[in-house]
Formats: structure tokens, C-alpha cells, sequence
């Protein structure tokens, strides 16, 4: 069994400053995929950023970097420069290479940007 | 990228009622399809997997009689909620993948289903 989660429910960060989402998952599977997304308040899921369990290399995607830390099993999101815009739910989403290959996620944690 | 749309974005109907949801990948095919339900400040539950020309795999404790899930073209699959109640309301999101060999799925916009 899979299971995603994030200990942040709320988070505030000053504009233009980064800001560190974390994310720790567990599964049994050997290879896998980490996945972050952004749900703004009118509900669409945004893809971020997809770090797969054998690169070698931490993503990144602009401002959205994924901190993936494989002994500690921990897929951190950090934005830098966080902009007013950056408001919303993130949500950390894993899938294995089990049977269905779906999506499991995190509980989310709700990110506001102060001006 | 891959957009997926979802019809009706919001819709409310009488308690008893049954309602249809579509979800279509627009510009690509989709051979799995997933359909999820999320209540308010929370996160996103997998009701089931479609896929094309096949049955629905259904996550344990959702009634597959209640939600009925159709994937009959590459392009499209629906969601139907037959007898509505209102603890049936909530925010349903579809999303498609193109194929077990892809990594991302991309979302539709959501259905706010509100039942009275």
C-alpha cells in the first residue's frame, strides 16, 4: 500500500520569499514516481513538477523545485519567490508500478502568500 | 498540454435524481481515465479506473451501483449518479492518462455537484 503525507495543513510566506512544502510518503514499491500539484480556489488540478524514484537528479520546473530525499523518503516542493499568485492547496501525489498505477495523495496543504 | 474538459462545471438537482458527468480529453487519447471526489478542505479520493472498452475498477467502499462509470470511446468517459442524496454532494474531478507508460495525468476542471 501507497500512502502521502503532509504535515503542513496551512502554511503563510512572505511575497518573494521561498517557501518549503513537505511531503514524506511510503510504498513498498521499488519504483515509482513523486508528483506535486496546485489547486487553486476555483478547483483545477495544475501539474507542477514529477520527480521519478531512480533519477539521479533533483526536478525542477521555474520556480518549483522538488527536494527528493530517497533514504528519508521525503519529496519536499520548494517555490522560490513566492508570488501573490501562489496561493492555493498543494497537494503531493505519489504513483507506484502496482496493478491501476493511480494516483495517491496527500491530505494538502493550504500555501498563502502574504503581500 | 494535454487539456481535459468536464461537463457541467456545477450543477444541482432534487434529491432522487440521477445526474451525468462527461469528462473528454480533448486533444489526446486517453486509455485510462480516473474519477475522484473531494470534499471541501480535503484532499482527492479515487472513486475508480476506467478503462477504454472496460469495466470500472472500484476503490473499496465506493457502490458501483450508485456511481456508474462509462469509458466507451478514447476520448470520453462519464460519470453518472443515479438516486442522488445530498451526502452525495461534493466536488468531482476526472483526470486522463494517455497510457501506463506516461507519468502524467492531466486533470479536467471539476463538477460541483450540490443536491437538494
Amino acid at each position: 500500500a501507497q500512502k502521502i503525507t503532509q504535515t503542513q495543513p496551512g502554511m503563510f510566506v512572505q511575497e518573494k520569499e521561498a517557501v518549503t512544502l513537505d511531503c514524506t510518503y511510503d510504498t513498498s514499491d521499488p519504483s515509482y514516481g513523486l508528483f506535486w500539484y496546485k489547486q487553486p480556489s476555483s478547483g483545477e488540478m495544475i501539474f507542477l513538477i514529477y520527480q521519478g524514484s531512480y533519477d539521479q537528479q533533483n526536478a525542477t520546473e521555474g520556480r518549483y523545485s522538488l527536494n527528493f530525499q530517497k533514504a528519508r523518503k521525503s519529496a519536499n516542493l520548494v517555490i522560490s519567490a513566492s508570488q501573490l499568485g501562489d496561493s492555493a492547496m498543494y497537494f503531493c501525489a505519489m504513483r507506484g508500478n502496482h496493478a491501476g498505477n493511480m494516483l495517491t495523495f496527500g491530505g494538502g496543504t493550504r500555501l498563502m502568500v502574504k503581500p | 498540454g494535454a487539456v481535459v474538459s468536464q461537463h457541467p462545471s456545477w450543477v444541482i438537482c432534487k434529491s432522487g435524481t440521477s445526474v451525468k458527468i462527461e469528462c473528454r480529453s480533448l486533444d489526446f487519447q486517453a486509455t485510462t481515465m480516473f474519477w475522484y471526489r473531494q470534499f471541501p478542505k480535503q484532499s482527492l479520493m479515487l472513486m475508480a479506473t476506467s478503462n477504454e472498452g472496460s469495466k470500472a475498477t472500484y476503490e473499496q467502499g465506493v457502490e458501483k451501483d450508485k456511481f456508474l462509470i462509462n469509458h466507451a470511446s478514447l476520448t470520453l468517459s462519464t460519470l453518472t449518479v443515479t438516486s442522488a442524496h445530498p451526502e452525495d454532494s461534493s466536488f468531482y474531478i476526472c483526470s486522463a492518462r494517455m497510457g501506463r507508460g506516461y507519468n502524467e495525468q492531466f486533470f479536467g476542471p471539476g463538477t460541483r455537484l450540490t443536491v437538494l
